[in-house]
């Protein structure tokens, strides 16, 4: 078991240009989700997929982030137009979910790390 | 929405001391949670409570999901060096499983 991965780990862009972040779940895991971190704050949630399909969004979520999850293994994250307000840590977290949260443990990537300069 | 408010939001003690840290809500909660996060990575979980009244233990780390539903205390005993980072709490929601989190108390020991 290799864990979460995420990729890049580190990323430093210009205001206005585009960035993507990809990440791969733990195998087997149905469901992944997204979350934004900043300096000195805990992760807030932006959106999850069950499968393929993503079945919630936050309104952290503006309309210059889209996430996707093709196949229902590996996500990524686009940021569109990046602002420096979009600074942050982007975690994705993975689980095993077969309804309520007992037994159903999210474990989270080390995170990608976001500079807009 | 609801509201975690975590305290304290920092604590700076000398290795072998006890910690206490708390969570409170302003809603009943179904699940607490207890997460650390070292510099640089993702948080990971240290100790999971699903019914009120629970107390569980994970080494040095015992937490307890208070009765009313509304809190919750993590403790960890003889502290030590790597202990060091930010701990969250933070709530699982029935449907989707999605994590509510609190701001975090920030530990820091002195060897």
């Amino acid at each position: 078991d290799t864990g979460v991965s995420q990729d890049p780990r580190h990323k430093i862009t210009k205001r206005g240009q585009n960035v993507t972040f990809r990440c791969d779940p733990i195998s087997e895991h149905n469901r992944l989700y997204w979350y934004r971190q900043t300096l000195g704050q805990g992760p807030e949630f932006l959106t999850y997929f069950q499968n393929e399909a993503q079945l919630e969004k936050s309104r952290l979520l503006s309309d210059r982030f889209s996430a996707e999850r093709p196949k229902g293994s590996f996500s990524t994250l686009e940021i569109q137009r990046t602002e420096q307000g979009d600074s942050a840590m982007y975690l994705c977290a993975s689980s095993y979910g077969v309804g309520d949260p007992s037994g159903n443990t999210i474990y989270f990537g080390e995170g990608s790390w976001l500079t807009v300069v | 929405g609801q509201q975690l408010n975590q305290s304290p939001q920092s604590m700076f003690i000398q290795e072998g001391e006890d910690v206490s840290m708390n969570c409170t809500s302003s809603s009943i909660f179904n699940t607490w949670l207890w997460y650390k996060q070292d510099p640089g990575e993702g948080p990971v979980l240290l100790i999971a409570l699903y019914k009120a009244g629970e107390l569980t233990s994970n080494g040095r780390l015992t937490a307890q999901f208070g009765i009313t539903r509304k809190d919750s205390f993590l403790n960890i005993s003889a502290s030590i060096p790597s202990d060091v980072g930010i701990y969250f709490c933070a709530e699982q929601r029935w449907a989707g499983n999605m994590l509510t989190f609190g701001g975090g108390t920030r530990l820091m020991v002195k060897p």
